[in-house]
């Protein structure tokens, strides 16, 4: 049962460095969005990437933040230069289509500490 | 702009009692979808119940219940014969027209051995 697969599960990066999270979807599932979590708050909406393609970036900073989905391969979010507010979870979904009514199933996160 | 208000930073529920969860949302939409998600200390987003705004009836899973009152824009959910394994976070969801989930604050959930 591969659901959505997200690595690593934790990463401690130092201020100024950078950091990739990973993200494979469900099998068969060439949608995917990634959500950033920060303490005590809700998952915001970040990304929406098809492969090769990113459809909407407006939740996404302008500046040192990527994100990717080539045609092979798991999706990369980038972070370049990390800051201390970079500190949260960031999470991955991936549907089957884009539609509204597709659900989109959740990966467990990557917690990250900037420190 | 749509919004979810989870007005409950922090419930507690005595073991096998009842407790209710509370959702507000504000949309222009008719048609919408709205969900329940618990994440535990794992953090990993589970999907407990969804609700589409058409269906007049209130959606069930086992021991998980919704009151959607659409007039009211009120989503709340009802766990009954609360076990500690529900002690977790709960976040209420929207999601209409586009792909992106809206989601609220979130509730913790104590249960009470």
């Amino acid at each position: 049962n591969a659901g959505v697969m997200q690595n690593p599960r934790h990463l401690v990066r130092r201020r100024g460095q950078e950091a990739r999270l990973r993200c494979s979807p469900v099998k068969g599932h060439s949608h995917v969005y990634w959500y950033r979590q920060l303490p005590e708050e809700g998952l915001k909406f970040m990304v929406y990437l098809q492969k090769e393609n990113i459809i909407d970036e407006s939740g996404m900073p302008k500046e040192r933040f990527s994100a990717e989905f080539p045609k092979e391969g798991p999706s990369i979010l980038r972070i370049q230069q990390v800051v201390r507010g970079d500190s949260a979870a960031y999470f991955c979904a991936s549907s089957l289509s884009g539609i509204v009514y597709n659900e989109q199933f959740f990966g467990p996160g990557t917690r990250l500490t900037v420190l | 702009a749509q919004t979810v208000t989870q007005s409950q930073p922090e419930m507690s529920v005595q073991e096998a009692e009842t407790v209710t969860l509370s959702c507000t949302y504000d949309t222009s939409e008719s048609d919408y979808y709205l969900f329940w998600y618990k994440q535990p200390p794992s953090r990993q987003m589970i999907l407990v119940i969804r609700q589409e705004a058409y269906k007049q009836q209130n959606a069930t899973e086992n021991r998980f219940s919704v009151n959607f009152q659409k007039a009211a824009k009120s989503f709340s959910l009802k766990i009954s014969d609360s076990q500690l394994g529900d002690a977790a976070m709960y976040f209420c969801a929207y999601k209409a027209g586009t792909y992106k989930y809206i989601f609220g604050t979130g509730t913790r959930l104590k249960v009470l051995a």
